[in-house]
């Protein structure tokens, strides 16, 4: 049974810092991996989807990577905003295709002091 | 830009009382999901359709929860009666055939008092 875990829960950091959000899981047998950001009380909003095959995505200030042997991926956040506020969730499809159920991490709330 | 509706965006109920939530996905999308999310965690799945059908039901409470996709298109997501542990917020999904995304809609945040 696939588990997924983000670490840590939550994070502050002042602007302008660079950080990382980590996620991990249990079979590395994935199709992809999707980070989504969340506002208090919102929807989620897909930020990056990285297929099995690659190894990182890129989008603006936003790199997200992948290593199935270790069943981890990152989400790097470079030079953090204020309006980067929000909780960040990593999801997997069930099985070896796109077609499951997403499983989600808990998320990491991400505050950015001005 | 196409995008999942749902409605009402917002509801307030009492427990034992029926609540109802209606999800309208991006046209042509032929999966749809409904998940729960409880305050602080990641969203967990209720159910999927492929297109009318169900296709996972295995985490639906079904002594009081519905769910139904009539013509494939529209689902409406049935809680009957509600009770204080269904606070939640209500989140529907949907993914095309040749898509590998799931785009969320921005869900139906239920208070049961």
């Amino acid at each position: 049974k696939q588990e997924v875990t983000q670490i840590p829960a939550a994070l502050s950091v002042p602007e302008g810092e660079n950080l990382v959000l980590n996620c991990s899981f249990t079979d590395s047998a994935i199709y992809n991996l999707q980070w989504f950001r969340q506002d208090p009380g919102k929807g989620l909003t897909s930020l990056l989807l990285i297929q099995s095959s690659q190894r990182e995505q890129t989008s603006g200030r936003l790199n997200a990577s992948l290593d199935k042997s270790s069943g981890r991926s990152t989400l790097y956040i470079a030079a953090s905003q204020p309006g980067d506020s929000a909780t960040y969730l990593c999801a997997l499809p069930t099985g070896s295709s796109n077609t499951g159920k997403l499983i989600f991490g808990q998320g990491t709330t991400l505050q950015v002091k001005p | 830009e196409a995008e999942v509706a749902q409605s009402p965006r917002y509801k307030i109920t009492e427990k034992s009382q029926a609540v109802a939530f209606w999800c309208d996905p991006i046209s042509g999308h032929a999966t749809l999901y409904w998940y729960r999310q409880i305050l602080g965690q990641g969203p967990e799945l209720l159910v999927q359709f492929q297109d009318e059908s169900v296709v996972d039901d295995s985490q639906l409470p079904k002594d009081r929860f519905s769910a139904e996709r009539l013509k494939g298109v529209d689902s409406t997501l049935k809680i009957q009666p509600a009770e204080l542990g269904d606070s939640a917020m209500y989140l529907c999904a949907s993914r095309g055939l040749a898509e590998y995304e799931q785009y969320f809609g921005p869900g139906t945040r239920l208070t049961v008092t």
